[in-house]
């Protein structure tokens, strides 16, 4: 969805490394959420914030952190990257009044 | 942890025949949605069904829900080249926040 945006669209960095992944949307949907798509697996839930003041974690939050420093923009930081932090991430939205979610083109990630 | 398994992982078929892909849950849920993913890109979103209903379509997209037996099925009829893709069925199990979890996916090749 063209709606929603990600950067970079790819990224190499070293282990140990802090890295942050940004979304950005112009759809005025209040519920933001990261993704991350293993290769041959489905998507799983980082976080998600359903507003500004309201971040919650996921399955599989340890590693990560998050900010929602506006309705719009939703970024997601690796404060200590490792190697199988390698994946797809991505960025969807939603809004409160329907249940589909709309997805940016993601990151690719590897930490070498 | 993954919510939803697919079947089959991957499906090869003729253009113009259908394709039916699989998707078994664990838990119950408020609405099931499939999503489609061209190579390495973000997911679209193709259908939703509530636990409600039973069966639905959308242009060549049929999806049926048997809440009893915890699982759907997506049949795509007349299928064509472009509708090779990934597909992945996502559950929301309710409680707020659009929260889905994933399956694993169905890899599907439409040959010419």
């Amino acid at each position: 969805d063209a709606d929603v945006t990600q950067t970079p669209r790819n990224r190499i960095t070293k282990t140990g490394k802090r890295i942050m992944l940004e979304c950005s949307q112009t759809k005025g949907h209040d519920r933001m959420y990261w993704y991350r798509q293993d290769p041959g697996l489905g998507l799983q839930l980082i976080y998600y914030s359903f507003d500004v003041k309201d971040i919650n974690k996921g399955e599989i939050s340890d590693g990560y952190s998050v900010s929602r420093q506006a309705q719009a923009k939703f970024s997601l930081s690796l404060e200590s990257a490792i190697p199988n932090q390698t994946a797809l991430y991505f960025c969807a939205t939603s809004d409160f009044r329907v249940d589909e979610q709309f997805f940016g083109p993601g990151t690719r990630l590897t930490v070498l | 942890s993954q919510q939803g398994e697919e079947d089959p992982q991957a499906l090869s078929i003729q253009e113009g025949e259908n394709a039916t892909m699989n998707c078994s849950y664990k838990t119950s849920i408020n609405n099931l949605q499939w999503y489609r993913q061209n190579s390495g890109r973000g997911l679209v979103h193709l259908i939703l069904i509530r636990s409600n209903e039973r069966e639905k379509h959308s242009g060549r997209l049929r999806v049926t829900l048997d809440t009893s037996k915890k699982s759907s099925s997506l049949l795509i009829t007349a299928s064509r080249a472009a509708d090779t893709a990934s597909y992945f069925c996502a559950t929301d199990a309710g409680g707020g926040g659009n929260k889905l979890t994933f399956g694993t996916g169905t890899q599907l090749k439409v040959e010419l």
